[in-house]
Protein backbone atom coordinates (compact mmCIF):
# COMPACT_ATOMS: atom_id res chain seq x y z
CA UNK A 1 0.00 0.00 0.00
CA UNK A 2 1.03 3.51 -0.45
CA UNK A 3 2.87 4.81 2.39
CA UNK A 4 3.46 8.49 3.71
CA UNK A 5 5.90 9.73 6.05
CA UNK A 6 6.44 12.65 8.37
CA UNK A 7 9.69 14.22 10.01
CA UNK A 8 10.15 14.43 12.65
CA UNK A 9 7.55 12.52 14.94
CA UNK A 10 8.32 14.27 18.07
CA UNK A 11 10.05 18.15 18.38
CA UNK A 12 10.35 20.10 21.12
CA UNK A 13 11.15 24.05 20.56
CA UNK A 14 11.38 27.44 22.22
CA UNK A 15 8.99 29.89 21.82
CA UNK A 16 9.65 32.08 18.95
CA UNK A 17 11.62 29.63 17.02
CA UNK A 18 10.47 28.41 13.69
CA UNK A 19 9.88 24.45 13.13
CA UNK A 20 9.25 23.29 9.97
CA UNK A 21 7.83 19.53 9.21
CA UNK A 22 8.45 17.55 6.50
CA UNK A 23 5.43 15.25 4.78
CA UNK A 24 6.38 12.53 2.05
CA UNK A 25 5.21 10.27 -0.07
CA UNK A 26 7.48 7.32 -0.47
CA UNK A 27 6.00 5.04 -3.26
CA UNK A 28 3.90 7.60 -4.99
CA UNK A 29 3.48 10.76 -6.54
CA UNK A 30 1.16 13.67 -4.94
CA UNK A 31 0.30 16.97 -6.80
CA UNK A 32 -1.78 17.37 -3.58
CA UNK A 33 -1.10 17.21 0.05
CA UNK A 34 -3.43 18.19 3.37
CA UNK A 35 -2.14 19.29 6.45
CA UNK A 36 -4.57 18.80 9.57
CA UNK A 37 -3.91 19.92 13.12
CA UNK A 38 -5.31 17.86 16.19
CA UNK A 39 -5.14 19.38 19.74
CA UNK A 40 -5.30 17.15 22.62
CA UNK A 41 -8.58 15.30 23.12
CA UNK A 42 -10.06 16.83 20.43
CA UNK A 43 -10.20 15.70 16.61
CA UNK A 44 -8.41 16.46 13.18
CA UNK A 45 -8.89 19.53 12.00
CA UNK A 46 -7.69 20.53 8.13
CA UNK A 47 -5.50 23.37 7.92
CA UNK A 48 -4.75 23.55 4.46
CA UNK A 49 -4.59 22.24 1.35
CA UNK A 50 -1.24 22.06 -0.43
CA UNK A 51 -0.72 22.13 -4.29
CA UNK A 52 2.50 21.17 -5.93
CA UNK A 53 4.07 24.06 -7.66
CA UNK A 54 0.78 26.78 -6.41
CA UNK A 55 0.16 28.28 -3.29
CA UNK A 56 -1.75 26.54 -0.90
CA UNK A 57 -5.03 27.05 0.46
CA UNK A 58 -5.93 27.90 4.07
CA UNK A 59 -9.14 26.99 6.08
CA UNK A 60 -11.29 29.81 7.36
CA UNK A 61 -9.19 30.97 10.57
CA UNK A 62 -5.69 29.54 10.05
CA UNK A 63 -3.20 31.99 9.62
CA UNK A 64 -1.21 31.86 6.16
CA UNK A 65 1.84 33.95 7.16
CA UNK A 66 2.38 31.53 10.50
CA UNK A 67 2.14 28.00 8.90
CA UNK A 68 3.80 28.60 5.88
CA UNK A 69 3.23 25.60 3.20
CA UNK A 70 6.14 24.89 0.60
CA UNK A 71 4.96 21.86 -2.03
CA UNK A 72 8.23 21.95 -4.16
CA UNK A 73 8.05 18.56 -5.51
CA UNK A 74 6.21 15.87 -6.45
CA UNK A 75 6.49 13.95 -3.19
CA UNK A 76 7.08 16.75 -0.43
CA UNK A 77 5.24 18.95 1.40
CA UNK A 78 6.59 20.99 4.14
CA UNK A 79 4.87 22.65 7.06
CA UNK A 80 6.74 25.63 8.44
CA UNK A 81 5.61 26.84 11.91
CA UNK A 82 6.40 30.54 12.16
CA UNK A 83 7.52 32.39 15.46
CA UNK A 84 5.98 29.13 17.15
CA UNK A 85 4.22 29.79 20.94
CA UNK A 86 3.04 27.16 23.47
CA UNK A 87 -0.55 27.35 22.09
CA UNK A 88 0.69 26.06 18.93
CA UNK A 89 1.57 23.10 20.55
CA UNK A 90 -0.58 20.12 19.01
CA UNK A 91 -0.07 17.36 16.81
CA UNK A 92 0.33 17.72 13.23
CA UNK A 93 -0.93 14.88 10.27
CA UNK A 94 -0.46 15.46 6.70
CA UNK A 95 -2.28 13.22 4.15
CA UNK A 96 -1.44 12.84 0.73
CA UNK A 97 -3.56 12.42 -2.99
CA UNK A 98 -2.15 9.50 -5.34
CA UNK A 99 -2.35 11.16 -8.70
CA UNK A 100 -3.90 8.17 -10.33
CA UNK A 101 -6.41 7.08 -8.26
CA UNK A 102 -7.11 9.94 -6.16
CA UNK A 103 -7.16 7.82 -2.91
CA UNK A 104 -5.99 9.60 0.18
CA UNK A 105 -3.63 8.25 2.73
CA UNK A 106 -2.31 9.83 6.07
CA UNK A 107 1.19 10.23 7.60
CA UNK A 108 1.98 9.13 11.30
CA UNK A 109 1.98 12.49 12.88
CA UNK A 110 4.24 15.34 14.17
CA UNK A 111 3.82 15.91 18.00
CA UNK A 112 5.03 19.56 18.53
CA UNK A 113 5.89 21.68 21.80
CA UNK A 114 6.35 24.51 21.83
CA UNK A 115 8.11 26.05 25.56
CA UNK B 1 -20.81 23.18 5.04
CA UNK B 2 -20.44 19.33 6.44
CA UNK B 3 -20.34 18.68 9.95
CA UNK B 4 -19.82 15.05 11.19
CA UNK B 5 -21.12 14.41 14.49
CA UNK B 6 -20.35 10.93 16.45
CA UNK B 7 -22.26 9.30 19.38
CA UNK B 8 -21.34 8.50 21.93
CA UNK B 9 -18.28 10.92 23.07
CA UNK B 10 -17.31 7.42 24.72
CA UNK B 11 -18.27 4.40 25.64
CA UNK B 12 -17.22 1.33 28.18
CA UNK B 13 -18.50 -2.10 28.02
CA UNK B 14 -17.61 -6.07 29.23
CA UNK B 15 -15.32 -7.63 26.85
CA UNK B 16 -16.93 -10.20 24.44
CA UNK B 17 -19.95 -7.79 24.04
CA UNK B 18 -21.06 -6.31 20.53
CA UNK B 19 -21.39 -2.54 20.14
CA UNK B 20 -21.95 0.29 17.79
CA UNK B 21 -20.73 3.33 17.42
CA UNK B 22 -22.14 5.60 15.70
CA UNK B 23 -21.72 8.73 13.30
CA UNK B 24 -23.71 11.28 11.20
CA UNK B 25 -22.62 13.61 8.61
CA UNK B 26 -25.01 16.45 7.37
CA UNK B 27 -24.54 16.72 3.76
CA UNK B 28 -25.16 13.92 1.82
CA UNK B 29 -22.66 14.68 -1.40
CA UNK B 30 -20.10 12.64 -0.10
CA UNK B 31 -16.99 10.65 -2.09
CA UNK B 32 -16.70 8.29 0.95
CA UNK B 33 -16.62 7.44 4.14
CA UNK B 34 -13.84 6.45 6.36
CA UNK B 35 -13.53 4.86 10.12
CA UNK B 36 -10.28 5.32 11.54
CA UNK B 37 -8.85 3.57 14.95
CA UNK B 38 -6.50 6.27 17.09
CA UNK B 39 -4.30 4.92 19.95
CA UNK B 40 -3.31 7.86 22.59
CA UNK B 41 -0.81 10.20 21.31
CA UNK B 42 -0.27 7.82 17.56
CA UNK B 43 -1.42 8.47 14.37
CA UNK B 44 -4.57 7.18 12.33
CA UNK B 45 -4.89 3.84 11.68
CA UNK B 46 -7.55 3.05 8.55
CA UNK B 47 -10.08 0.85 9.55
CA UNK B 48 -13.38 0.48 6.79
CA UNK B 49 -13.15 2.72 3.76
CA UNK B 50 -16.97 2.87 2.22
CA UNK B 51 -17.62 4.65 -1.11
CA UNK B 52 -20.53 6.44 -1.71
CA UNK B 53 -22.14 4.03 -3.66
CA UNK B 54 -21.40 1.28 -1.18
CA UNK B 55 -23.80 0.15 1.68
CA UNK B 56 -21.47 -1.94 3.83
CA UNK B 57 -18.02 -2.59 4.15
CA UNK B 58 -16.49 -5.38 6.36
CA UNK B 59 -12.99 -7.14 7.66
CA UNK B 60 -12.55 -9.23 10.47
CA UNK B 61 -14.73 -8.58 13.23
CA UNK B 62 -15.64 -4.90 12.18
CA UNK B 63 -18.61 -3.89 10.26
CA UNK B 64 -19.20 -0.44 9.07
CA UNK B 65 -22.55 0.63 7.49
CA UNK B 66 -23.05 3.76 5.30
CA UNK B 67 -27.00 5.04 4.47
CA UNK B 68 -26.17 8.30 2.67
CA UNK B 69 -29.36 9.56 1.97
CA UNK B 70 -30.17 9.60 5.67
CA UNK B 71 -26.06 10.53 6.64
CA UNK B 72 -25.60 8.43 8.47
CA UNK B 73 -22.74 5.36 9.38
CA UNK B 74 -22.27 2.80 12.08
CA UNK B 75 -19.55 0.62 13.07
CA UNK B 76 -19.97 -2.25 14.52
CA UNK B 77 -17.06 -4.31 16.30
CA UNK B 78 -17.91 -8.12 17.81
CA UNK B 79 -16.89 -9.68 20.46
CA UNK B 80 -15.15 -6.54 21.69
CA UNK B 81 -11.57 -7.46 23.28
CA UNK B 82 -9.60 -5.06 25.87
CA UNK B 83 -6.96 -4.62 22.30
CA UNK B 84 -10.04 -2.76 20.68
CA UNK B 85 -9.64 0.56 23.22
CA UNK B 86 -9.01 3.39 21.44
CA UNK B 87 -10.69 6.61 19.95
CA UNK B 88 -12.40 5.57 16.80
CA UNK B 89 -12.90 8.78 14.38
CA UNK B 90 -15.40 9.11 11.80
CA UNK B 91 -14.73 11.00 8.48
CA UNK B 92 -16.69 11.65 5.62
CA UNK B 93 -14.62 12.95 2.15
CA UNK B 94 -16.24 15.57 0.16
CA UNK B 95 -16.21 16.16 -3.39
CA UNK B 96 -13.78 18.22 -3.44
CA UNK B 97 -11.30 16.12 -1.62
CA UNK B 98 -11.27 17.62 1.67
CA UNK B 99 -11.59 15.18 4.78
CA UNK B 100 -14.10 16.00 7.59
CA UNK B 101 -13.62 14.26 10.90
CA UNK B 102 -15.89 13.53 13.93
CA UNK B 103 -14.61 14.57 17.27
CA UNK B 104 -14.36 10.54 18.19
CA UNK B 105 -15.82 7.95 20.11
CA UNK B 106 -13.23 7.09 23.15
CA UNK B 107 -14.07 3.01 23.84
CA UNK B 108 -12.92 1.39 26.76
CA UNK B 109 -12.89 -2.29 26.76
CA UNK B 110 -13.68 -3.87 30.25
CA UNK B 111 -11.39 -7.28 30.85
Amino acid sequence: GAVVSQHPSRVICKSGTSVKIECRSLDFQATTMFWYRQFPKQSLMLMATSNEGSKATYEQGVEKDKFLINHASLTLSTLTVTSAHPEDSSFYICSARVNDTYEQYFGPGTRLTVT
Amino acid sequence: KQEVTQIPAALSVPEGENLVLNCSFTDSAIYNLQWFRQDPGKGLTSLLLIQSSQREQTSGRLNASLDKSSGRSTLYIAASQPGDSATYLCAVRRRDDKIIFGKGTRLHILP
